[in-house]
């Protein structure tokens, strides 16, 4: 079975750019979940999306945007770029949208700002 | 408030007991959970623990949780050099909000000494 996969694995682009990140959770798994890894710390919530709907966003600005598709992949954009997003990405999903036995993270999508 | 405390390093060698710890603020958690997370890769899950529980075994792997002092501990029984790797804490909140999220520490480095 395919985990979570995430795309693409690896992105450098330029201050004031727009970027997409893609995610197909596991066939089945109805919550999408993303999450913002700056390098040496843990992973910061962004957004919860279950059932095609928007359950919460963490404090990220309104640069940061997603959704879910009919299928349960998503979506995460980030628009103007800033050096500060440079980050890894990481997309979790769920059978629930509580997540109660773990979610299952992808590999994530490395952003480098420059 | 929501925090997660680890303590950034543990060395340990070979065949030893490895004993990660945390300490969480959040009462309301109804989950926690350990991560492991491999240079380069995404997050794996480990175990996790329900909050009516205080210990969890999974053959080398045992979760302690103190829920009066919101204090929980990995331990990892006969450390194998492959378990060398950034371990995380998260809990689980949302029962109140709606939005299931999860709430990481910074990380413990775990190096396994041959």
């Amino acid at each position: 079975d395919a985990g979570v996969t995430q795309s693409p694995t690896h992105l450098i682009k330029t201050r004031g750019q727009h970027v997409t990140l893609r995610c197909s959770p596991i066939s089945g798994h109805k919550s999408v979940s993303w999450y913002q890894q700056v390098l040496g710390q843990g992973p910061q919530f962004i957004f919860q999306y279950y059932e095609k709907e928007e359950r919460g966003r963490g404090n990220f600005p309104d640069r940061f945007s997603a959704r879910q598709f009919p299928n349960y992949s998503s979506e995460l954009n980030v628009n103007a770029l800033l050096l500060g997003d440079s980050a890894l990405y990481l997309c979790a999903s769920s059978s629930s949208d509580r997540g109660s036995t773990g979610y299952t993270f992808g590999s994530g999508t490395r952003l480098t700002v420059v | 408030g929501e925090d997660v405390e680890q303590s950034l390093f543990l060395s340990v060698r070979e065949g030893d007991s490895s004993v990660i710890n945390c300490t969480y603020t959040d009462s309301s958690s109804t989950y926690l959970y350990w991560y492991k997370q491999e240079p380069g890769a995404g997050l794996q899950l480990l175990t996790y623990i329900f909050s009516n529980m205080d210990m969890k075994q999974d053959q080398r792997l045992t979760v302690l949780l103190n829920k009066k002092d919101k204090h929980l501990s990995l331990r990892i029984a006969d450390t194998q050099t492959g378990d060398s790797a950034i371990y995380f804490c998260a809990e689980s909140l949302g029962a109140t909000s709606g939005t299931y999220k999860y709430i990481f520490g910074t990380g413990t480095r775990l190096k396994v000494l041959a």
